[in-house]
């Protein structure tokens, strides 16, 4: 497609389920990033991959939040044992890389936990 | 203190009016710039990037970066009732590749015919 995109585009499960969000990048973009969105604390950067690696992982909240990606193209990020402060948009952006090149967005998941 | 300040607003203008939105930040290894439009339920949409202090203009939008004050700005001519959104400031450092954004908590806002 011609840009990120994102499923499902909402999900709204129980506490403590464990929930998967994907995101397929623009085709050819082999950097990928998670963010989050919360209405107390704005867009916040989550985990980063360069290919199918993760060298920076410094915005996951804790050990219930993982992600991978595969194939160079499509991520998915899990989170386990939900918490209702888990509640947010689940934004993903990817860019090419080579030169400064802006991150383009999808449209999230919005997740909400009862 | 946050790395990146931005007036939550709301901001309200008549339709035509000059908008200025502007973000101040706190960590010089920032050299990469943006803003970012936001319609409701819906993912950031990118407006401009610069990487170099001065201004860059791209039809109504003309952003500014004013890297010895750590301030950059977006100034929205004619403004119309489609501009109403959100807008959020965005930057990065050039650290080993990850260029992670950092944003301001972003500005709504609202163009009245």
């Amino acid at each position: 497609g011609a840009g990120v995109s994102q499923s499902p585009s909402n999900k709204v499960t129980e506490k403590g389920k464990d929930v998967e969000l994907r995101c397929d990048p623009i085709s050819g973009h082999t950097a990928l990033y998670w963010y989050r969105q919360s209405l107390g604390q704005g867009l916040e950067f989550l985990i980063y991959f360069q290919g199918n690696s993760a060298p920076d992982k410094s915005g996951l909240p804790s050990d219930r939040f993982s992600a991978e990606r595969t194939g160079g193209s499509v991520s998915t990020l899990t989170i386990q044992r939900t918490q209702q402060e888990d509640s947010a948009v689940y934004l993903c952006a990817s860019r090419q890389t080579g030169g400064s090149q802006p991150q383009h967005f999808g449209d999230g998941t919005r997740l909400s936990i009862l | 203190q946050k790395e990146v300040e931005q007036d939550p607003g709301p901001l309200s203008v008549p339709e035509g009016a000059i908008v200025s939105l502007n973000c101040t930040y706190s960590n010089s290894a920032f050299q990469y710039f943006m803003w970012y439009r936001q319609y409701s339920r819906k993912g950031p949409e990118l407006l401009m990037y610069t990487y170099s202090s001065g201004n860059k203009e791209d039809g109504r939008f003309t952003a500014q970066v004013d890297k010895s004050s750590k301030y950059i700005s977006l100034f929205i001519r004619d403004s119309q009732p489609s501009d109403s959104a959100t807008y959020l400031c965005a930057m990065s450092a050039p650290q080993g590749g990850s260029e992670k954004l950092v944003f301001g908590k972003g500005t709504k806002l609202t163009v009245n015919p």
